[in-house]
């Protein structure tokens, strides 16, 4: 799978919006970029993922870059809960012996402040 | 949403002891369950990835015969960690994916292993 690179960590006003980059510049046709966070002590929350379009869900929204090789995560409100590790993953497409796995890189860690 | 459980949440164990950690999919059949392992202020390593009825495929370096792993029913899978030692201590997860078509893994909250 893809490597991808994130800031180490990024900070945000509360009520504001917080964009998260992620660079995946060597990324295949057929890999997925998947968003995950980490809020401290518990499992991965799944968040959104796309293949080339933008998608947006309850959540927040991903914006795929036209050639593919970098997206920004958005959460259009960010409340104290979001604070987190903000993971960026590119996940291979069904078949292959990758499939499914899921390659954690260090994150963004998010902090929102009042 | 699609639920995923882990039990113990935590446990405390002494040096030599076996410990087993449980996985669940509540809500959906899950084909396929990985492992993973967090120590701290690090990022999460996958550790094997277990499809039910079959043998876990190990990542490298990990060996199979201290992490246990058994994936006998569509929602059940189990982490035996044998023989713990102090270096074994770090935050299991595991993760669940359903049948073809619903390709998203879910995440359980994650079981904090202690070894004295």
């Amino acid at each position: 799978d893809a490597k991808t690179t994130q800031p180490p960590s990024m900070d945000c006003a509360e009520g504001r919006a917080a964009n998260l980059p992620c660079n995946h510049s060597t990324i295949s046709g057929n890999e997925y970029v998947y968003w995950y966070r980490q809020i401290h002590s518990q499992g991965p929350q799944y968040i959104i993922h796309g293949l080339k379009n933008n998608e947006t869900n309850e959540m927040a929204s991903l914006i795929i870059t036209e050639d593919r090789k970098s997206s920004t995560l958005i959460l259009p409100h960010a409340t104290l809960r979001d604070t987190a590790v903000y993971y960026c993953i590119v996940r291979a497409r069904a078949g292959g012996t990758s499939y499914g796995k899921l390659t954690f890189g260090q994150g963004t860690i998010l902090t929102v402040h009042p | 949403g699609a639920v995923v459980s882990q039990h113990p949440s935590w446990v405390i164990c002494k040096s030599g002891t076996s410990v087993k950690i449980e996985c669940r999919s509540l809500d959906f059949q899950a084909t396929t369950m990985f492992w993973y392992r967090q120590f701290p202020k690090q990022s999460l390593m996958l550790m094997a990835t277990s499809n039910e009825g079959s043998k876990a495929t190990y990542e490298q370096g990990v060996e199979k015969d201290k992490f246990l792993i058994n994936h006998a029913s569509l929602t059940l899978s189990t982490l035996t960690v044998t023989s713990a030692h102090p270096e074994d201590s770090s935050f299991y997860i595991c993760s669940a994916r359903g049948l073809a078509g619903f390709y998203e893994q879910f995440f359980g909250p994650g079981t904090r292993l202690t070894v004295l």
